[in-house]
């Protein structure tokens, strides 16, 4: 089956240092999907990305999707506190019915040293 | 708007009791709704979803089932807990609509803490 694969697993970094995470699909993906959870809560949506070779900022967020369509990542600019949490990437497999079936990847947890 | 609902908040049950967990949705109609697991720091497993009443699709075997009486209710049922069921159980909801950039988009609820001892 569908297999998406997210490192690390874990970061520490301290306040106002960069921070990636890569997220990497077993299959060609229609669209992949960014949600953040912070501590004690649950996943919220954080951003959409459809299109080949796509980049989308959000403020100190940005995300880009991969050429082929299999891969992603998540960049954070000079991290704050606020950051904090874990950062789960989620493909859609391309082609078919999947009635909107996500794959989650494991997740990267990120902690923020003031 | 669109709001999910999901009780209980935390639940400690003892190992072979029964288990109900719900989520409503409101706000919409005719959503698709999951089930996912989170264990202790870990990733999202999702357990069923649903298209429409009565309709469930399992995506591991397990002792728990689902069911989705309404349109908008689904419930997570177990006969007799293990110790391994213990977890963050999240229900999501998903547009069933005309495809747009948001139809995929998952919503989930605030999640039930269960503790089997």
């Amino acid at each position: 089956g569908q297999q998406v694969m997210q490192i690390p697993q874990y970061q520490h970094v301290q306040e106002g240092e960069d921070f990636t995470t890569y997220c990497n699909s077993s299959t060609t993906l229609s669209n992949i999907q960014w949600y953040k959870q912070r501590p004690g809560g649950h996943p919220v949506f954080l951003i959409q990305l459809v299109k080949s070779g796509e980049v989308k900022k959000q403020k100190r967020l940005t995300f880009q999707f991969g050429e082929a369509k299999k891969n992603s990542s998540l960049h954070i600019t000079a991290t704050q506190t606020t950051d904090v949490g874990t950062y789960f990437c989620a493909g859609l497999k391309a082609g078919g019915t999947s009635y909107g079936k996500l794959t989650f990847g494991q997740g990267t947890i990120l902690t923020v040293h003031p | 708007s669109q709001t999910i609902h999901q009780w209980p908040a935390t639940l400690v049950q003892p190992v072979g009791s029964p288990l109900s967990l719900e989520c409503t949705v409101e706000g919409t109609s005719n959503p698709n709704l999951y089930w996912y697991r989170q264990a202790a720091g870990r990733g999202l497993q999702l357990l069923f979803y649903s298209v429409g009443i009565g309709q469930i699709s399992s995506e591991v075997p397990q002792n728990l089932s689902a069911s989705r009486p309404q349109d908008r209710q689904f419930i997570l049922s177990s006969k007799k807990l293990l110790l391994s069921d213990s977890g963050f159980y999240l229900c999501a909801w998903t547009s069933s609509g005309a495809r747009t950039v948001s139809r995929d988009t998952q919503y989930f609820g605030p999640g039930t803490r269960l503790t089997v001892l």
